[in-house]
């Protein structure tokens, strides 16, 4: 079966650091998204890393460890408006770009 | 204008109705997905297709059918809604040209069945 983890909800200060972690067992990976949904939004495009590593965008880092089945997003210098959820999405083998999604991470920034 | 549109964007009907809910992109994507969204379940695809000629069941396509109108279109129908399916409705698109296979999301539309 599939099966993708991630924490339900995190809390962090404003112009604090926070590392959402995700783990996922899938029968087949071409890749991890994360995506980032305001409340009764869509899901806007954070990264994508299909290879091992650190992917660093701006405030936004991605990391990606195939052998552990591990992946992270780091969010730096947050701000009121990275209060969201965060969607970690594995990419499944085929043609398709099908993808299966955690249930998400609500983040909360305070003040 | 956006590139992926979803219509209606609220929706409210009663048990037993019929309900189309309605997707058109501009991106020239060939590949589409319709995607339920619950409280704590994260995102679950109904339906995805690769093209006018190509339909796929997701994991939970019972009760749902789809319509590959065009390329550019693809509609999701509820034969006779019941309380369960009321949730968040996505559809959206994926390409493959350029490397890029993220998938661009539409606005949504909120479907509640009383």
């Amino acid at each position: 079966g599939q099966n993708i983890d991630q924490p339900t909800e995190m809390t962090a200060t404003e112009g604090a650091i926070v590392q959402i972690n995700c783990t996922y067992q899938t029968s087949g990976f071409n890749g991890l998204f994360w995506y980032q949904q305001h409340a009764g939004e869509a899901p806007t495009f954070l990264s994508y890393n299909v290879l091992d590593g650190l992917e660093e965008k701006g405030r936004f880092s991605s990391f990606l460890s195939r052998s552990k089945g591990y992946s992270y997003l780091l969010l730096k210098e947050l701000q009121m408006k990275d209060s969201a959820s965060y969607l970690c999405a594995v990419v499944l083998s085929g043609g398709y770009n099908k993808l299966i999604f955690g249930a998400g991470t609500r983040l909360a920034v305070h003040p | 204008d956006a590139d992926v549109t979803q219509t209606p964007r609220n929706r409210i009907t009663k048990t037993g109705k019929r309900i189309m809910l309605e997707c058109s992109q501009t991106k020239g994507h060939d590949r589409m997905y319709w995607y339920r969204q619950d409280p704590g379940l994260g995102l679950r695809l109904i339906y995805y297709s690769f093209d006018v000629k190509d339909i796929n069941k997701g994991e939970i396509s019972d009760g749902y059918s789809v319509s590959r109108q065009a390329q550019a279109k693809f509609s999701l129908s509820l034969e006779s809604a019941i309380p369960n399916q009321t949730a968040l409705y996505f559809c959206a698109t994926s390409d493959l040209g350029g490397g890029r296979i993220e998938q661009f999301f539409g606005p949504g539309t909120r479907l509640t069945v009383l």
